[in-house]
């Protein structure tokens, strides 16, 4: 069974440019989380997508945002990078609610902003 | 906010037992635990839900009281595999508002 893949792993960007990172979830799972994790600040929730719609959304700015596909794929989005936005972006999988399942995690993409 | 784990850092010799403390302020609807060795992603080991329900591996065990709002995860003789570093993440809002993680315990096995 194919586990969660992020493409691309690593990417460098120039501040101010935007940059869109992909998600293909476990197939059959409809819940996709995205989470940015730094040395710093650990692991930090962004938001959560299930059947095409946004569930929940943690406390970042608007310049970040995602959709999620009918076939559960999902994108995120940074505009207006800023160099406090490089770090490792990780897509979570769940088959549903996040409250009875864990998650499968994706291996990242890692973003550095310069 | 963020739960408290310690302790931050344990190195153990393989074959010794390890206890792994999460704590929150708030209250939980469930804790979740995973592992991460460096450059890779995290792993699922449990989850452990209000009212007792517990689902992960059948090697790790772990508890939950949800009076103190506390979890504590058991690494029973240990093995160089268990090395990395163990993250709870805890739910306080029934899914609303994603996990909350811990900033993690760094985990040394020595052989």
């Amino acid at each position: 069974k194919a586990g969660v893949t992020q493409t691309p792993r690593y990417l460098i960007k120039t501040r101010g440019q935007q940059v869109t990172l992909s998600c293909s979830p476990i197939s059959g799972h409809r819940s996709v989380s995205w989470y940015q994790q730094t040395p710093g600040q650990g692991l930090q929730f962004l938001f959560e997508y299930f059947s095409e719609t946004q569930r929940n959304k943690g406390n970042f700015p608007g310049r970040f945002s995602g959709r999620q596909f009918s076939n559960s794929r999902s994108e995120m989005n940074v505009s207006t990078l800023e160099l406090g936005d490089s770090a490792l972006y990780l897509c979570a999988s769940s088959p549903g609610a996040l409250l009875g399942y864990g998650y499968t995690f994706g291996s990242g993409t890692r973003l550095t902003v310069v | 906010q963020q739960p408290v784990q310690s302790p931050q850092a344990v190195i153990l010799r393989e074959g010794e037992d390890a206890v792994i403390n999460c704590s929150s302020s708030k209250a939980l609807y469930s804790v979740h635990w995973y592992r991460q060795k460096h450059g890779e992603a995290p792993v699922f080991l449990m989850i452990l839900l209000k009212g007792g329900e517990q689902k992960g591996h059948e090697k790790i065990s772990a508890s939950f009281n949800e009076k103190k709002q506390q979890s504590s995860l058991y690494l029973t003789a240990s093995q160089l595999s268990y090395s990395g570093t163990y993250f709870c993440g805890t739910d306080s809002g029934g899914g609303a508002d994603g996990l909350t993680f811990g900033k993690g315990t760094h985990l040394i096995i020595q052989p």
